[in-house]
């Protein structure tokens, strides 16, 4: 059974670009979460879906980010227009209830 | 915010135990304890988690106090690849608000030669 599979591992855009983050979760999990690790800081959580809803946004910033969880397909976290301060490691993770089983993140640069 | 409070470094040497103080003093009776560790770049993992009872896995034990207010995480002989960030995590049943998880700044555990 593959692990939580996120791509690209490392990312890099300029500013004004867009970025798309790719999730994919372990078999048979239908719950998914990112989470957003600045440098030298902790993990904080952005958001909270399940397939084709967004249960928990909270951590969500208010303009440019937005995440989806298709009935098909990887879940995918889109920053628009980024900005430096966006660079930071994004990680996913998947769950079936109780445990969360996290991915390798995704590294993005912003120039 | 995170609902825990931890020493924000700890050093081990290899072979020995490693106990991994938390507090969690507002604790609400469904709340779990959870211990995730970080290893450096790399995404979080999963160690161990318990209600009330002590628990024990390949990894690690978990000893919370009889009135919850505390924990300790226990890694009975620690390597050089125990060295990580570990968080202590308290969370409501899933039920309550799914599996999301509110991380502190955790406990950075330097295990030496």
């Amino acid at each position: 059974n593959a692990g939580v599979m996120q791509n690209p591992r490392h990312l890099v855009r300029r500013r004004g670009q867009e970025a798309r983050l790719r999730c994919s979760p372990m078999k048979g999990h239908s719950h998914v979460y990112w989470y957003r690790q600045l440098p030298e800081e902790g993990l904080k959580f952005m958001v909270y879906l399940q397939k084709e809803n967004i249960i928990d946004e909270s951590g969500m910033p208010k303009e440019r980010f937005s995440a989806e969880f298709p009935k098909e397909g990887p879940s995918i976290l889109r920053i628009q227009q980024v900005v430096r301060g966006d660079s930071a490691a994004y990680f996913c993770a998947s769950s079936p209830q109780e445990k969360l089983f996290f991915g390798s993140g995704t590294q993005l640069s912003v120039l | 915010d995170a609902k825990t409070t931890q020493p924000p470094s700890m050093d081990c040497a290899e072979g020995r135990a490693a106990n991994l103080p938390c507090n969690h003093s507002t604790i609400s009776g469904n709340e779990y304890v959870y211990w995730y560790r970080q290893i450096h770049s790399q995404g979080p993992q999963y160690i161990i988690h318990g209600l009330k009872n002590n628990e024990t896995n390949e990894m690690a034990s978990l000893i919370i106090t009889e009135d919850r207010k505390s924990s300790t995480l226990i890694l009975p002989h620690a390597t050089l690849r125990d060295t990580a960030v570990y968080y202590c995590i308290v969370r409501p049943p899933f039920y309550n608000q799914g599996g999301k998880l509110i991380f502190g700044q955790g406990t950075e555990l330097s295990v030496k030669p």
